[in-house]
């Protein structure tokens, strides 16, 4: 069975850094692309940096590139977010999502865990 | 970037059917994928390349594309279905862009 599983969330002021972690079990780590989905309190979700199985190729949205940076260790299952410079917009869960191959959706979620920037 | 626009909240009785939009630029050139989301728990999956169903999600939610609009439909509502619903397309510039979400009421 997939389980994804973030940590790592918390409280931080603004200017400050958080790296979130994913634990993926449950299928082949390597063989599937990840992303970092965002959701700010009582909003909608926000695609916020995706990796390829290998890492070789990232991507951010606007408004995060620059700050934030994603990276994944497949001999641990394991898939961060490096957070930098928060800010206040940043507050939200974070969630990490499974894409499935070849195509542009995501089929399993992990629970999310929660960042807030505030001072 | 382009934009997804769906109504902010749709109301049905229950075991009637409740179709919710989701507006785009030509959007029936996408493929489009639905996700559902109950209050505090992570999204699910209920409908993916426009009208496909992942296993476990019962046949009342199913889905179309055409033109600019694309429309999820749950038949046979129930109190259950209760929740946001968000679409999803991938974008060549904007990568994977969310629709706003709109609140499902059964009433």
């Amino acid at each position: 069975e997939v389980h994804l599983v973030e940590s790592g969330g918390g409280l931080v002021q603004p200017g400050g850094s958080l790296r979130l972690s994913c634990a993926a079990s449950g299928f082949t780590f390597s063989n599937y692309e990840m992303n970092w989905v965002r959701q700010a309190p009582g909003k909608g979700l926000e695609w916020v940096s995706y990796i390829s199985g290998d890492g070789t190729n990232i991507h951010y949205a606007d408004s995060v590139k620059g700050r934030f940076a994603i990276s994944r260790d497949n001999a641990k299952n394991s898939l961060f977010l490096q957070m930098n410079s928060l800010r206040a917009e940043d507050t939200a869960v974070y969630f990490c999502a499974r894409d499935v191959p070849l195509s542009s959706y995501f089929d399993f979620w992990g629970q999310g865990t929660l960042v807030t920037v505030s001072s | 970037s382009y934009v997804l626009t769906q109504p902010p909240s749709v109301s049905v009785a229950p075991g009637q059917t409740a179709r919710i939009t989701c507006g785009g630029d030509n959007i029936g050139g996408n493929s489009v994928h639905w996700y559902q989301q109950k209050p505090g728990q992570a999204p699910v999956l209920v409908v993916y390349d426009d009208s496909d169903r992942p296993s476990g999600i019962p046949e009342r939610f199913s889905g179309s594309n055409s033109g600019n609009t694309a429309t999820l439909t749950i038949s046979r509502v129930e109190a259950g279905d209760e929740a946001d619903y968000f679409c999803q397309v991938w974008d060549t510039t904007s990568h994977h862009v969310f629709g706003g979400g709109t609140k499902l009421t059964v009433l």
